[in-house]
């Protein structure tokens, strides 16, 4: 298993603002995703974030608007750009060594006013 | 990718075995049926994953008949804190797509 961590916790932003969430992994994984979950609704893949390379963009998602960073293979941040109040949500970090077996982060709420 | 269709909502009392079955028509030769829990304001937990026939852990069991077109998460003697969304997921082990669908909100009262 692995402990994974982020921050911050929450947030309230204004609108056209960036926020970067960071997502720390207790150990190497190979793995990382990052999730989209509106309350009382399923997650959203909006990424995998990949090693040394650019991260790999779900249908709907790009790049200019969530720019991924995956420096080594225990840390990512995901930042969320020029934002608007449709960009309130809760923002997942998930890290697997095998697809099926994701550890997920406790989320980031994200409110933009 | 296999679409997978759960009930939307479950009751049950606490002591009380719940099961909760996914419909994966579609499902290929590759993929496993992969379960995750989720209580509010927690990202999901892993549960139990399986290919065929019966696994069994600490928390839950899974069925999943010789046809592989449907699966059974059976957990027993639930208690209050059992009470969360439970997903059904359906894929290949090298794949990087994993799609959670509506999943199923299980409710157990006193």
């Amino acid at each position: 298993s692995a402990v994974i961590s982020q921050k911050p916790s929450r947030d309230i932003c204004q609108r056209g603002t960036s926020l970067t969430i960071q997502c720390q992994v207790d150990s190497q994984v190979t793995m990382m995703f990052w999730y989209r979950q509106q309350p009382g609704q399923s997650l959203t893949l909006i990424a995998t974030a990949n090693q040394g390379s650019e991260a790999t963009y779900e249908s709907g998602f790009v790049i200019d608007k969530f720019p991924i960073s995956r420096p080594n293979l225990t840390f990512s941040t995901l930042t969320v750009s020029n934002m608007s109040p449709e960009d309130s949500s809760i923002y997942l970090c998930s890290a697997s060594q095998t697809t099926y077996e994701q550890y997920f982060g406790p989320g980031t709420r994200l409110t933009v006013t | 990718l296999a679409k997978t269709t759960q009930p939307i909502s479950m009751d049950s009392y606490e002591g009380q075995e719940v099961n909760i079955t996914c419909s994966h028509n579609n499902i290929a030769t590759n993929d496993y049926i992969t379960w995750y829990q989720q209580f509010p304001s927690q990202g999901p937990r892993f549960i139990i994953q399986g290919y065929k026939t019966k696994v069994t852990n600490e928390v839950a069991s899974l069925f999943i008949p010789a046809d592989r077109k449907s699966s059974t998460l059976s957990l027993p003697r639930v208690s209050l804190s059992d009470t969360a969304v439970y997903y059904c997921l359906v894929g290949a082990r090298n794949n990087n797509d994993m799609r959670f669908g509506a999943g199923t909100r299980l409710t157990v009262k006193p």
